[in-house]
């Protein structure tokens, strides 16, 4: 089992507030991903980066933030979360020219 | 362009008949595919991948999928379901590694 970790699991917040969500890997990754997935829906890319400071925007369009300042660290943020931004949220990585992705469990965010 | 359609959206079946989740893509290149599940609350795992090695490919937990590319199909099978199946299936297509297109998943029920 991959070593990719997001935390929190849940979070429910209000409209307005800031919120980070957290990507960690043990594996020495170069590449992480984060996904968003609406319920019943496939999973789209919303940034990924190749490594440390490399950050850049995927097919769908996102008003998080993404930044990468250490290899294992990957985090999302939200400014000012609307509750459109309610979703899951996955986080991947992946290794050098290998195009299998390993996911962490992802974050299931409810904005009120 | 690089697209996958899971042709159901659901698929129930006995504890211990076959199972059959189909999966079709469409790619300009020579893909690499997936199959990835998911568990409630649990993140995506890789099940099995193709990367033109063999075209029949065993995955974990009993399942493997075979690659036709005159059918331009990935279908995800095993002989016998177990409950702990249970789960949503997704089939992705890749051209590179930071390009994963999921399908909309098949959520398979497991009757006792």
């Amino acid at each position: 089992e991959a070593d990719i970790y997001q935390t929190p699991r849940y979070l429910v917040i209000g409209t307005g507030k800031k919120i980070t969500l957290e990507c960690s890997q043990t594996m020495g990754h170069d590449k992480m991903y984060w996904y968003q997935q609406d319920p019943g829906m496939e999973l789209h890319l919303i940034h990924y980066s190749y490594g440390v400071n490399s950050t850049e925007k995927g097919d769908l369009s996102s008003e998080s933030t993404v930044s990468r300042i250490r290899t294992e660290h990957f985090p999302l943020t939200l400014e000012s979360a609307r509750p459109s931004h309610t979703s899951q949220y996955l986080c991947a990585s992946s290794w050098g020219r290998g195009d299998t992705q390993y996911f962490g469990p992802g974050t299931r965010l409810t904005v009120l | 362009a690089q697209s996958v359609t899971q042709l159901d959206s659901h698929v129930s079946v006995s504890e211990g008949t076959p199972v059959l989740l189909r999966c079709n893509y469409s790619s300009s290149y020579s893909p690499s595919l997936f199959w990835y599940v998911q568990h409630p609350n649990k993140g995506l795992q890789l099940l099995l991948k193709y990367t033109s090695a063999a075209t029949l490919v065993k995955g974990i937990n009993g399942f493997e999928a075979e690659f036709k590319k005159s059918e331009t199909s990935f279908h995800l099978t095993k002989p016998s379901a177990h409950m702990s199946d249970a789960a949503e299936y997704f089939c992705v297509v890749s051209d590179s590694p930071n390009n994963l297109f999921f399908g909309t998943g098949t959520r398979l029920t497991v009757i006792p």
